[in-house]
């Protein structure tokens, strides 16, 4: 279907250790894939996304990989810090430009 | 400069009444959407306006409706209000459609 499965719901790591979170789709005419990270009581925030020519794309301890041959991309986040706590969204852009959204991940770092 | 900016904040109705959201994008974004979160349904799309035009509508009863002003400003409506209405609506903006979306902080709904 047109859905998007996010993995895993919760994730809990290390302060300084790394997280990452997948996202698997099966349409493959989708062409852009942005990951938004939501704080509480605040919008989702745009964090890095990609586009389907591309196979990676790092923004410092932020990164993204996209495999289309399999439908996944994930989010990769090195030096894990306090302030990553959010709840992390991925989505896939649709045929008429709209975002399918992943159900989201709690990222928790531990101190 | 200054992002989306969602009017009011907090709101809490009652069952039967109707509501108006207000959305002001971010100066020079054209495109505004409107989203629906819940905890168990997530993120779901309502509608987006782009140059006044409803351009794109999701899977929500006739009871939702919006426009869009030719300042960009945007308004959505909810008549009849149900109990499951009751989430965080989100607005956002965008130059255009091949761009990144910009969100507000959202107004939450509660309907009793």
């Amino acid at each position: 279907g047109e859905n998007v499965e996010q993995h895993p719901s919760t994730l809990s790591v290390q302060e300084g250790d790394s997280a990452v979170i997948k996202c698997t789709y099966s349409d493959s005419a989708s062409n852009y894939f942005p990951w938004y990270k939501q704080e509480l009581g605040k919008g989702p925030q745009l964090i890095i996304d990609i586009r389907s020519n591309v196979g990676e794309k790092k923004d410092q301890r932020i990164a993204v990989t996209l495999n289309k041959t399999a439908k996944h991309f994930s989010l990769h986040i090195t030096e894990t810090q306090p302030e990553d706590s959010a709840v992390y969204f991925c989505a896939r852009e649709d045929s008429n430009y709209q975002l399918i959204w992943g159900a989201g991940t709690k990222l928790i770092i531990k101190p | 400069k200054a992002g989306v900016t969602q009017t009011p904040r907090y709101l809490i109705k009652t069952r039967g009444q109707q509501v108006t959201l207000s959305c002001s994008p971010i100066s020079g974004h054209r495109s505004v959407s409107w989203y629906q979160q819940t905890p168990g349904q997530g993120l779901q799309f309502l509608f987006e306006y782009f140059s006044e035009t409803q351009r794109n509508k999701g899977n929500f009863p006739g009871r939702f409706s919006g426009r869009q002003f030719s300042n960009s400003r945007s308004e959505m409506n909810v008549s009849t209000l149900e109990l499951g209405d009751s989430a965080l609506y989100l607005c956002a903006s965008r130059v255009q459609e091949i761009d990144g979306y910009t969100f507000g902080s959202g107004t939450r709904l509660t309907v009793v």
